[in-house]
């Protein structure tokens, strides 16, 4: 267990509106990050985070942005919501120095109507 | 450009059988690949993994070998499990500056029949 969670699991929301989905770690790791998982498409990288208010883009970033103003926390808002939104999104957390590897939260299903 | 390709959306096995995943490069930058296996509702998780300067990795049931010449990793599962059925990811990071970022393909589903 990477100590990784995701709130919400679940949200449901309508075209327009602002949503923000938060990933926590009680690890204290430097990298996090966040995917969106959508059938054909595997996992895309939508921005990361190398430390306390340091992120950047990642290959899907339009219409998303971040915030990190704390290492456990990484904020990911879609400032207003299309039906192309609609995803499943992961939190990750990159391992310690030398360590490729990273760990996935639970992840959050989003459906915008 | 897709740099990470599975070109198999789909497997299936018998129980006992030996499953085979496939995985494509094409960024000679890579020098660093993982295994990841995503059940449904659940996040990715991490599997194994394997360095270039290596050609094969083993934990338990699970074998990756490399092939860098072709560009070319595999997921062996040997016996395959009913449990194993899931959606196999593979993905691929270089070294130094860039080894905070990991591409990914599009998996792989794998269903073991019993």
């Amino acid at each position: 267990d990477a100590g990784i969670t995701q709130s919400p699991r679940h949200k449901v929301t309508e075209t327009g509106t602002p949503v923000t989905l938060r990933c926590h770690q009680t690890e204290n790791h430097r990298y996090m990050y966040w995917y969106r998982q959508d059938p054909g498409h595997g996992l895309r990288l939508i921005h990361y985070s190398y430390g306390v208010k340091d992120t950047d883009k990642g290959e899907v970033s339009d219409g998303y942005s971040v915030s990190r103003s704390k290492t456990e926390d990484f904020l990911l808002t879609l400032e207003s919501a299309t039906s192309s939104q609609t995803s499943v999104y992961f939190c990750a957390i990159r391992g310690g120095q030398g360590v490729n590897e990273q760990f996935f939260g639970p992840g959050t299903r989003l459906t915008v109507l | 450009d897709q740099q990470v390709k599975q070109n198999s959306p789909s497997l299936s096995v018998q129980e006992g059988r030996i499953s085979i995943l496939n995985c494509d490069y094409t960024n000679s930058m890579f020098d660093y690949f993982l295994w990841y296996k995503k059940y449904p509702a659940e996040g990715p998780t991490f599997l194994i993994s394997i360095s270039s300067i290596k050609d094969k990795n083993e934990d338990g049931r699970f074998t990756v070998f490399l092939n860098k010449s072709a560009k070319h990793l595999s997921l062996h599962i040997v016996p395959s499990q009913p449990g194993d059925s899931a959606v196999y990811f593979c993905a691929a990071s270089p070294s130094g500056a860039g080894s905070y970022q990991l591409t990914f393909g599009k998996g792989t589903k794998l269903s073991v029949i019993p």
